[in-house]
């Protein structure tokens, strides 16, 4: 079945470490994003890409960067400059315009 | 600017009982409107959409929305709930070349 793939499900690390967030896609989607959430502030936008080795920033992108050097692939590296990391992370993806957001399952990342 | 707007953070609701989620959308434009449903720890899963033409939209589970454009709503509905409905609901705004704006969620608690 086509869907998206999230890795971990969990990811615990120490402040200060970099950390990458795995996402895949095989729905053939040119369209891929990451939001982070949460609780009560519903989903905010950190990076999209509408297509390959190219991607724009979202509305919190600081301390967050990404790359997209495969369709299939688009993940997303948590740098020690972002302030608040402990969140719960989704990774969507769409195709034609305008066409749902199909999500993965999410990665919930524990910082301390 | 485009926004979306779900006034309630939380409903609670006895099964079988009916149900409404309000949203109210802001933008400019023919809106792409879409309700979502997330269940703790879980991504997103699309339940409607509404694109055009009936103003009545069917959708999975048993839920229907409908697109009121003179009140900028797209509220969801359901005749019947069952416990299994409880979750979070988003309402989200199709805005442009995949861009999306997404309501803050309404959390379903129902009772027994």
């Amino acid at each position: 079945d086509g869907g998206i793939t999230q890795s971990p499900k969990y990811l615990f690390r120490k402040e200060g470490q970099n950390v990458t967030l795995s996402c895949e896609q095989n729905l053939n989607h040119d369209a891929m994003y990451w939001y982070r959430q949460d609780p009560g502030q519903g989903l905010r936008l950190i990076y999209y890409s509408q297509i390959v080795n190219d991607f724009q920033k979202g509305d919190i992108a600081e301390g967050y960067s990404v790359s997209r050097e495969k369709k299939e692939s688009f993940p997303l590296t948590v740098t020690s400059a972002q302030k608040n990391p402990t969140a719960f992370y989704l990774c969507a993806s769409s195709g034609n315009r305008n066409s749902p957001l199909h999500f993965g399952n999410g990665t919930r990342l524990t910082v301390t | 600017a485009q926004s979306v707007t779900q006034p309630d953070i939380h409903i609670t609701v006895s099964e079988g009982a009916s149900l409404e989620l309000r949203c109210n959308y802001s933008y400019g434009a023919t809106p792409y409107l879409f309700w979502y449903v997330q269940s703790p720890g879980q991504g997103l899963q699309l339940l409607l959409k509404y694109f055009s033409g009936d103003t009545l939209v069917q959708g999975i589970k048993g839920f229907e929305a409908e697109f009121k454009r003179s009140q900028s709503s797209f509220n969801l509905r359901k005749p019947s709930v069952h416990w299994s409905d409880a979750a979070e609901y988003f309402c989200a705004v199709g805005a442009g070349f995949n861009k999306f704006y997404f309501g803050s969620g309404t959390k379903l608690n129902v009772k027994p």
